[in-house]
């Protein structure tokens, strides 16, 4: 079992869709937890960092579930500039991050 | 400019060669990583470094070594290729969240 899995997708939406993501972890001592946007041929880049109480940023909410061991991404109102790869990132401890293999999004007009 | 920069972006080489890729930031941040990425895997672990002359193991460090000489240098050597470390390869600095640079794409024939 992979340490961090994700549904690589593709999710095909409209513009202004609601579309959430799951991930799942397997080491239940992590840390903290993130998810990374990346686009094409790109470097990631950190979308948001994931809190036990759940935080939101603008269209995109994060949430945490540590008994069932799984993160969500929650993104509302769609748009073409969401079109991207989601990374789910773990941290079992100080500095040694785990990523999913990625969900890929493609928002349609 | 500031930043986190890697040399070169391209690279084909031939198997049982040596191929050193860099990496340099400008942050003075004191963590730095290396990942290779390939389909289905996701971003994967291959060294870190704590600080200059600290470096350790990461998820997939076989047939890679690493220097830290200098907090903002962090090179990364293939001592003899092989065609499974076609990838591409990210380099990454961190105070708290980890920024990426924009990656080298090797292919090993």
């Amino acid at each position: 079992r992979k340490e961090v899995e994700q549904d690589p997708g593709p999710f095909n939406v409209p513009e202004g869709a609601t579309v959430a993501f799951n991930c799942t972890y397997s080491n239940s001592a992590s840390q903290s937890f993130f998810w990374y946007r990346q686009d094409c041929r790109k470097e990631p880049k950190l979308l948001m960092s994931v809190y036990s109480s759940g935080n939101e940023d603008g269209r995109f909410t994060a949430q945490l579930n540590r008994a069932s061991q799984y993160i969500s991404l929650l993104i509302r109102d769609s748009k073409l500039s969401d079109s991207a790869t989601y990374l789910c990132v773990v941290n079992p401890n100080n500095n040694d991050m785990r990523f999913g293999a990625g969900t890929r999004l493609t928002v349609k007009p | 400019d500031a930043g986190i920069t890697q040399s070169p972006r391209y690279k084909i080489t031939e198997t049982g060669r040596q191929v050193t890729l860099m990496c340099h930031q400008t942050w003075s941040h004191s963590y730095m990583f290396w990942y290779r990425q390939d389909l289905g895997h996701g971003l994967r672990l291959i060294y870190y470094s704590a600080a200059a002359d600290i470096t350790d193991k990461g998820e997939v460090p076989d047939g890679y070594v690493v220097s830290r000489s200098k907090t903002e240098n962090f090179p990364l050597t293939l001592e003899s290729a092989t065609r499974s470390q076609t990838s591409v390869y990210f380099c990454a600095s961190s105070d708290i969240e980890q920024f990426f640079g924009p990656g080298t794409r090797l292919t090993v024939l």
